[in-house]
């Protein structure tokens, strides 16, 4: 079965633009969470949605940054004004709450984004 | 808040000698703890996990034991193999309303032929 896509795969833009990343979670998954990888701070969480609302923006480093999701399916996380700080890998997880709990995270591949 | 320390790397072994990588957490209440691995050009992927204590995750040959009395949930395997070279995380998640995880920072693991 399908898991969880991302794209771009890689997306290069200079300082100041804005960019759009995109996730697709598995079919069925209610659960969805934005994660950024990077060198200087590791694998940090970013934002969860449950449906289509997100309860828990705690780890938006800043306002620049923002995510919605549609249908309870595709998430899109935008970053305004890109600086070179928001250079890193962001990672997309999904997963099913059930009636004997949390569910284990699924991972996409990742979107690489370089700000020159 | 809840945070996961584990231990740094690079770890460079030789193929079939035993390894450790050491993980501590703090945390309120009881979290689960996870073991998720990243290979070369690949995504991550859940490894094992332990969902309370002295739970004991294994899969692939790897093993973590969660040990509530020392916060600990350290990754060995007996005999490593080139192919187990990857980075490894470990991380927990409180479960809660989000289930979000907390990582550490990673560790690399190369194993030498």
């Amino acid at each position: 079965g399908a898991g969880v896509s991302q794209s771009p795969s890689n997306k290069v833009t200079e300082k100041g633009k804005d960019v759009e990343l995109r996730c697709d979670p598995i079919s069925g998954h209610t659960a969805l969470y934005w994660y950024r990888q990077s060198l200087g701070q590791g694998l940090e969480f970013l934002i969860y949605f449950q449906g289509n609302s997100a309860p828990d923006k705690s780890g938006l480093p800043s306002d620049r940054f923002s995510a919605e999701r549609t249908g309870g399916s595709v998430s899109t996380l935008t970053i305004q004004r890109t600086q070179q700080e928001d250079s890193a890998v962001y990672l997309c997880a999904s997963s099913l709450m059930s009636s004997g709990g949390w569910n284990e995270q699924f991972f996409g591949p990742g979107t690489r984004l370089t700000v020159l | 808040g809840n945070s996961v320390t584990q231990m740094e790397g690079p770890v460079t072994l030789s193929e079939e000698a035993f390894l450790t990588i050491n993980c501590t957490y703090t945390a309120t209440g009881y979290p689960s703890l996870f073991w998720y691995v990243q290979y070369p050009g690949e995504g991550l992927q859940l490894l094992l996990k332990a969902t309370k204590a002295d739970d004991k995750g294994s899969n692939k040959g790897f093993e973590a034991t969660y040990r509530k009395e020392t916060t600990s949930f350290h990754l060995e395997k007996g005999s490593v193999q080139v192919s187990d070279s990857a980075v490894y995380f470990c991380a927990l998640s409180d479960g809660g309303a989000t289930n979000k995880l907390i990582f550490g920072t990673g560790t690399l693991l190369a194993v030498q032929p």
